[in-house]
This record gives C-alpha cells, structure tokens and sequence, in this order.
C-alpha cells in the first residue's frame, strides 16, 4: 500500500530532551514536507525537500532541524524541544515539487512538558 | 488581511443537505486550487484540485473558483454522515507544493 509512515504516533517528552520523528514513504516521491498543525493557526510549513540531500526552510522552522540522506526517509529533529513545540505533526510527500497534491501520514501528537 | 481566509466553522447540517464551504484569498497570483479532506486522529487528503477559474465535477462534490472574486467554493450534494470531517482550502501560485498556502479549516458534522 502506498503510504507516508509516520513514528511515533503520539510523545510526550521532556522540556530540553532530543528527539526524532521519522517519516518515511514507499512511492518513490522527490519531495517531501513538515508541516504542524495547531487551533486557529491551521497548517504549517516547517520544512521541505526537493530531493536528496535538498532541504529548505518553510514558515516556521526555528527550533526544527531535518535531513534527506535517502528518497523515502525525511526525519525531523527537535535538539532542544521547548513547551510551545507542543503540536501535531504531519509529513507528506508528492512525486516532485511541482506536482499538485500531497499524500499525508497520519500524524503525530507531540507534547513537550 | 491573512492571505488565505476559511470560515471558522464548526458547520452541523443534517444527512442529504447541500453543503457549501468557502475561502477567500488575497494574493491574485494564485491559480492552483485544492481541496483537502481530514478525518479525525488522521492526516489530511487530497479531495479535488483545480486550476484558475471555472467549475471541476466528481460525483457529489463541486469545486467553484471565481479569480474575479478571489473566492473558492466546495458544494457537497447529498451529505452523508461519512463526509463529516475537516474540509482545508489550499491554494498555490506557482504549481509548486513548496509554496502551498493552506486555510486553517472548517470542521463539518453531518447529523444522520
């Protein structure tokens, strides 16, 4: 089944402890994004990548790190994690960046405490 | 004024009413047109897309562009209770998903 496979679904960790979410997708897409997702503020872009070893900065990558070694993986890395990371999580990907529409995981509910 | 406006909702219509979901935008260079979809505790799904003006059909739902009015629209015929979900607007101007600007979302509940 072509998917995005986020982990860990849910988290709840500690203010200041390093953690990686991991997403992966089997569809062979070029590119892949961050997004977090909060009331009243919707979606929002942290990071994308075009391809491998390709990242930029969406709207709100401070605090956020990523990395594309290999196609199908695109982890996102909080060093230091602080209170207001406290979000939910989506990847998704699409074939290259100029196609329309992405595929999403499923999510993960991060709380830092 | 944001560049992309959804009414906040949440919208409660009961079982076969014709639902009608809006955005506004700002930014006249916008010309790529979705619609996503979000059920609860899942991520979010492509449901229609279309480019600049027009119409676009796929069974009971509609996607409506007006460029004139910087103003998008998704009617859904017939509702059913598996419909009720999380309807994001997104919006890109150069066909490109880096550049995707995304509403922040209307929670409909269809009420069998």
């Amino acid at each position: 089944e072509a998917q995005v496979t986020q982990n860990p679904r849910y988290l709840i960790t500690v203010t200041g402890k390093k953690l990686t979410v991991t997403c992966s997708q089997n569809m062979n897409h070029e590119y892949m994004s961050w997004y977090r997702q909060d009331p009243g503020l919707g979606l929002r872009q942290i990071y994308y990548s075009m391809n491998v070893e390709v990242t930029d900065k969406g709207d709100v990558p401070e605090g956020y790190k990523v990395s594309r070694k290999e196609k199908r993986n695109f982890p996102l890395i909080l060093e230091s994690p602080s209170p207001n990371q406290t979000s939910l999580y989506f990847c998704a990907s699409s074939v290259t960046w100029e196609s329309l529409g992405y595929t999403f995981g499923s999510g993960t509910r991060l709380t830092v405490v | 004024q944001k560049e992309v406006e959804q009414d906040p909702g949440p919208l409660s219509v009961p079982e076969g009413a014709i639902v009608s979901l809006n955005c506004t935008y700002s930014n006249s260079a916008f010309q790529y047109f979705m619609w996503y979809r979000q059920y609860s505790r899942k991520g979010p799904e492509l449901l229609m897309y279309t480019y600049s003006s027009g119409n676009k059909e796929d069974g009971r739902f509609t996607a409506q562009v007006d460029k004139s009015s910087k103003y998008i629209s998704l009617f859904i015929r017939d509702s059913q209770p598996s419909d009720s979900a999380t309807y994001l607007c997104a919006m890109s101007n150069s066909g490109a998903n880096s550049k995707l600007t995304f509403g922040k979302g209307i929670t409909l509940s269809v009420r069998p």
